[in-house]
């Protein structure tokens, strides 16, 4: 079946870097691409951007470009996103979710609370 | 950007009631590219309904989707114990992809 296995909850200091994982199983994994979405407390749901597992190409929203990158290892079926410059507005659980073009997000991981705080 | 609006941000309803969940987009959603995701509290959001109006694998049929355009709505025939929670619609078509800021469904 069809997995995506997040990393645990991290608490970093304002200013630090955080790299969540999201390791994949159950299915073939070049051939979806993997989207990160994320919530802060209380809130809506926010795209962060998306990365092809297959040629690593990635596509960030705006808010994000130049503090976010988004990686992948094949060889463990995994993709991290890490975040920079970290400040409190980017506490949040941080969900991967799959995706193929023209799909929706039909598979989605168990989140992972990122806790910005001094 | 596309933003989606969704209406109304509460909706109190009793077990067994009908519930109508509106989403209205800025602009025209390419592809009718609309999903609906349920999410419970502490939970990963869950795919409802795709592409406006197909049901996800598993989901039960009073769950429905309609729309075109920039109006859409949710409707969820005979509300269930299991169902009050929160709702979200998304459009897939264009990027950035958006999500809309949710319906609360809960109990009267």
């Amino acid at each position: 079946q069809v997995q995506l296995v997040q990393s645990g909850a991290e608490v970093k200091k304002p200013g630090a870097s955080v790299k969540v994982s999201c390791q994949a199983s159950g299915y073939s994994f070049t051939t979806y691409y993997m989207h990160w979405v994320r919530q802060a407390p209380g809130q809506g749901l926010e795209w962060v951007g998306v990365i092809n597992p297959s040629g690593g190409t990635t596509s960030y929203a705006q808010k994000f470009q130049g503090r976010v990158t988004m990686t992948t290892d094949k060889s463990t079926s995994t993709v991290y996103m890490e975040l920079s410059s970290l400040r409190s507005e980017d506490t949040a659980v941080y969900y991967c979710a799959r995706k193929q073009v023209g799909q929706p997000f039909d598979y989605w991981g168990q989140g992972t609370l990122v806790t910005v705080s001094s | 950007e596309i933003v989606l609006t969704q209406s109304p941000g509460t909706l109190s309803l009793s077990p067994g009631e009908r519930a109508t969940l509106s989403c209205r987009a800025s602009q025209s959603v390419s592809s009718s590219y609309l999903a609906w995701y349920q999410q419970k509290p502490g939970q990963a959001p869950r795919l409802l309904i795709y592409g406006v109006s197909s049901r996800a694998t598993g989901i039960p049929d009073r769950f429905s989707g309609s729309g075109s355009g920039t109006d859409f709505t949710l409707t969820i025939s005979r509300l269930e114990p299991e169902d009050f929670a929160v709702y979200y619609c998304q459009q897939y078509g264009s990027s950035p992809l958006t999500f809309g800021g949710g319906t609360k469904v809960e109990i009267k």
